[in-house]
This record gives C-alpha cells, sequence and structure tokens, in this order.
C-alpha cells in the first residue's frame, strides 16, 4: 500500500493564481482531511469528508474547496491565492474518524 | 469551541533521562486525546491515543495520562533517546470530526 499520496511536493504560487492539491489514499478509508501547518503552529482543519459525496468545513475553510467523488480521491482547490495562504498543507486519511489518522508527506505551498 | 494549550514549547532533556509534556483543553465533552510526533520535515505519525474513560495508558517507552477533572493530560517518555528528538504534538476532539491541535513542543535529547 502507498498510503496517502500528495502531489506536488512544493509549489510557489503568485498572488491570485489557482491550483488544485491531490491527495490518494489507497486504504479505503472513508474519512479524509485537509490540514494547514503555520510555521511553530499545531494543525488547523480546512475541509473534512466522511465518505464519497459528503465534505464539510473545518476550523479554517476560507479560501479553500474540496471535492469527493470517490473514496480515494480528496482535492483541495485554492482559488485567488493569497500570502495568507503560504503554508504547508497535509492530507490525512482514517478508517475511524478521528482515530489513527494517516498523514500525506504535505505540500510545502508558498504564495509571493 | 476547544482550545489546547501546550507547554512547554521547547524541551531539553539528557539522553536517558524522562521528557513530560502537558496539554489542557477547555471542552469538557472532548473525548479522544491522541499524541503525534513530527520529524523534522517528515509527516505527523501517532505514537498514543487515550480516551476519556481511561486515566492512563503506556506502550514500552511512551504513557499518556489523563485528569478529566483537571482537564489535562501529558505524554510521558523514560529511558530517552536521540531517535525521540522531534516535535510533538497533543490534540482534543470537538464535535463533526475535528481534532484541536495544540501547538507542539520541540523535545531535544542531548547527548
Amino acid at each position: 500500500n502507498a498510503g496517502v499520496t500528495q502531489t506536488p511536493k512544493f509549489r510557489i504560487l503568485k498572488i491570485g493564481q489557482s491550483m488544485t492539491l491531490q491527495c490518494a489514499q489507497d486504504m479505503n478509508h472513508n474519512y479524509m482531511y485537509w490540514y494547514r501547518q503555520d510555521p511553530g503552529m499545531g494543525l488547523k482543519l480546512i475541509y473534512y469528508s466522511v465518505g464519497a459525496g459528503i465534505t464539510d468545513k473545518g476550523e479554517v475553510p476560507n479560501g479553500y474547496n474540496v471535492s469527493r467523488s470517490t473514496t480515494e480521491d480528496f482535492p483541495l482547490r485554492l482559488e485567488l491565492a493569497a500570502p495568507s495562504q503560504t503554508s504547508v498543507y497535509f492530507c490525512a486519511s482514517s478508517n475511524s474518524g478521528l482515530e489513527k489518522l494517516f498523514f500525506g508527506s504535505g505540500t510545502q505551498l508558498s504564495v509571493l | 469551541g476547544e482550545n489546547v494549550e501546550q507547554h512547554p514549547s521547547t524541551l531539553s532533556v539528557q539522553e536517558g533521562d524522562s521528557a513530560v509534556i502537558k496539554c489542557t483543553y477547555s471542552d469538557s465533552a472532548s473525548n479522544y486525546f491522541p499524541w503525534y510526533k513530527q520529524e523534522l520535515g517528515k509527516r505527523p505519525q501517532l505514537i498514543i491515543d487515550i480516551r476519556s474513560n481511561v486515566g492512563e495508558k503506556k506502550d514500552q517507552r511512551i504513557a499518556v495520562t489523563l485528569n478529566k477533572t483537571a482537564k489535562h493530560f501529558s505524554l510521558h517518555i523514560t529511558e530517552t533517546q536521540p531517535e525521540d528528538s522531534a516535535v510533538y504534538f497533543c490534540a482534543a476532539s470537538e464535535a463533526n470530526y475535528q481534532l484541536i491541535w495544540g501547538a507542539g513542543t520541540k523535545l531535544i535529547i542531548k547527548p
């Protein structure tokens, strides 16, 4: 099993550009999450999904969108990138809600 | 909503000594408290967790204790080794599949 796969690993965006961060898992997990991690801070939940076709907002959803058309994939869309979105983004999945999250390797995003 | 505070932000201990990291939470309804370890440049990984119906849980050199009355929980690492050097995060559950995370503790193991 590859686990949770995130692409790209690094990206630099200009202000106002858009992009999609990809996340895929091959563990047949129903629960998937997108977090951002700012330097010296804990993780903040952006969006989550409890199954295909179901998504909901977390703590910091503004400026982001998600979709969950399949169990495996949970892409995160950034529209009109802003410097405040410079962060490391982690995707995670779980078989049982909040317990034992498996994280992807992260995407380091800079918006300049 | 839930708020989680984690202390200290940096902890330096001699190899072989014990390390203790503490977290406090605000929401008495929280019932799940995991600890994650994040090595430099790597992804967070679960090292131990505890549910609110349990006071203590151990896994080899790692233990977690929970005091529901005081709303705090702690990570204890005994006989620390160089590979324990990392940033440790605590978290507490909130409604709707949310974990509220502490800001992290950088643990430094001195040889």
